[in-house]
């Protein structure tokens, strides 16, 4: 199975600020690599997909970039609606496997 | 609209089994592949199943292989999990997802409770 190690697990910034969430894959994924939002009590949402490419309707503020094993997503200009949990994941191979979520609040 | 609708969840003992349903709208359902995703109390996500277009192939983890079933019925553009042997650890929201790579489509959820 391939392991998905995410940092950081919890996140503060300021509004304005430029954010970063890392994901490891314990092998190559060959960009199969998704990023969801999720804010509390609501469903996860696609942001990224093929780990750079937005979703329909995200806000360009949100990027992906990374290859091989190392992925990353980066939040411009944070907004107060950005504070959600983040989670990576990747479907190059089953069985599709998750990162551990990192929770990002406004300072 | 892309819409993802769950119903069946609910308490349920150790043991027993439950079926989950979920309606499918806004999209043709039988082009694409879909999922059905948990997540248990205050955790992360934990993949579940897969199901390929016509149904033919289905893919799980270890942790449900044996005990759940995923189904679909293009007809009624309806997706569905049959979950036998339930234990404490299935306790969970379950989420329907469309599959395209990627999960681009969620449902709200569902929740179900193992416990006596």
């Amino acid at each position: 199975d391939i392991q998905m190690t995410q940092s950081p697990a919890s996140l503060s910034a300021s509004l304005g600020e430029t954010v970063t969430i890392e994901c490891r894959a314990s092998e190559d994924i060959y960009n199969g690599l998704a990023w969801y939002q999720q804010k509390p009590g609501k469903s996860p949402q696609l942001l990224i997909y093929n780990a750079n490419s937005l979703h329909t309707g995200v806000p360009s503020r949100f990027s992906g970039s990374g290859s091989g094993t190392q992925y990353s997503l980066k939040i411009n200009s944070l907004q107060s609606e950005d504070v959600a949990s983040y989670f990576c994941q990747q479907y190059y191979n089953y069985p599709l496997t998750f990162g551990s979520g990192t929770k990002l609040e406004i300072k | 609209e892309v819409q993802l609708v769950e119903s069946g969840g609910g308490l349920v003992q150790p043991g027993r089994s439950l079926k989950l349903s979920c309606a499918a709208s806004g999209f043709t359902f039988s082009n694409y592949y879909m999922a059905w995703v948990r997540q248990a109390p205050k955790k992360g996500l934990e993949w579940v199943a897969t199901i390929s277009t016509s149904g033919s192939r289905t893919y799980y983890p270890d942790s449900v292989k044996g005990r759940f079933t995923i189904s679909r019925d293009n007809a009624k553009s309806s997706l569905y999990l049959q979950m036998n042997s339930l234990k404490s650890e299935d306790t969970a929201t379950y989420y329907c997802a469309r599959l395209a790579g990627s999960s681009d489509y969620w449902g709200q959820g569902v929740m179900v409770t193992v416990s006596s």
